[in-house]
């Protein structure tokens, strides 16, 4: 079982849609919760972090940690074309991450 | 991209050749990392280094061998590339000295192994 399950899409959403991006992982030890935006052809940018349980909120942008469930999410409220990208999750303090979800906003 | 480069950018090489990959970072880092990235596997790390010559395996490290013989540069070798290395390889820098969980990327360096 991989530390860390990312659907990989690809997801294709209307602007103004609310995405929603999750990931699941396997050790009920990890603390942190990264992630991170990647643009076609650039190296992944750190979006959000959450240090254990609970939301994180960051303009358009949600993180949320279920430790109970070991289940992570990232919401996108207003999606707009410039959030067409691919989206990692990451876990631990050395970072294992998902496979990626490549996300795009249709105008 | 926090201060960091990588070069090449992109490279074409055959295989059995050695290739080696550059970071370099201006702003006098600790932490330093190689990644590859392919599709349906996300980011592998490969190695990293948490100061001058103080190096360590990451989970991909087999066919890799690096260096840090400075603060600001690591580099990644491959000693006989193999068409299973062609791959998206980035480096990444974590600030804060312990603080690994918040990496910076850099741009990325292409290699497709022929």
């Amino acid at each position: 079982q991989k530390e860390v399950e990312q659907d990989p899409g690809p997801l294709s959403v209307p602007e103004g849609a609310i995405v929603s991006l999750n990931c699941t992982y396997s050790n009920s030890a990890f603390q942190y919760f990264m992630w991170y935006r990647q643009y076609s052809r650039k190296g992944p940018e750190l979006l959000m972090y959450t240090y254990s349980s609970g939301n994180k909120e960051d303009g358009r942008f949600t993180a949320q940690v279920d430790k109970s469930s070991k289940y992570i999410s990232l919401f996108i409220r207003d999606s707009q074309p410039s959030d067409s990208a691919t989206y990692l999750c990451a876990v631990s303090r050395q970072l294992t991450f998902g496979s990626g979800t490549q996300l795009t906003v249709l105008p | 991209d926090a201060g960091i480069t990588q070069s090449p950018r992109h490279k074409v090489t055959e295989t059995g050749t050695p290739v080696t990959l550059r970071c370099h970072q201006t702003e006098n880092h600790r932490y330093m990392y190689w990644y590859r990235q392919d599709p349906g596997h996300g980011l592998r790390l490969i190695h990293y280094s948490y100061g001058v010559k103080d190096t360590d395996k990451g989970e991909v490290s087999d066919g890799y061998s690096v260096s840090r013989s400075k603060t600001e540069d690591f580099l990644l070798t491959l000693e006989s590339a193999t068409s299973s290395q062609t791959s998206v390889y980035f480096c990444a820098i974590s600030e804060g000295g312990q603080v690994t969980y918040t990496q910076y990327f850099g741009p990325g360096t292409r290699l497709t192994v022929l």
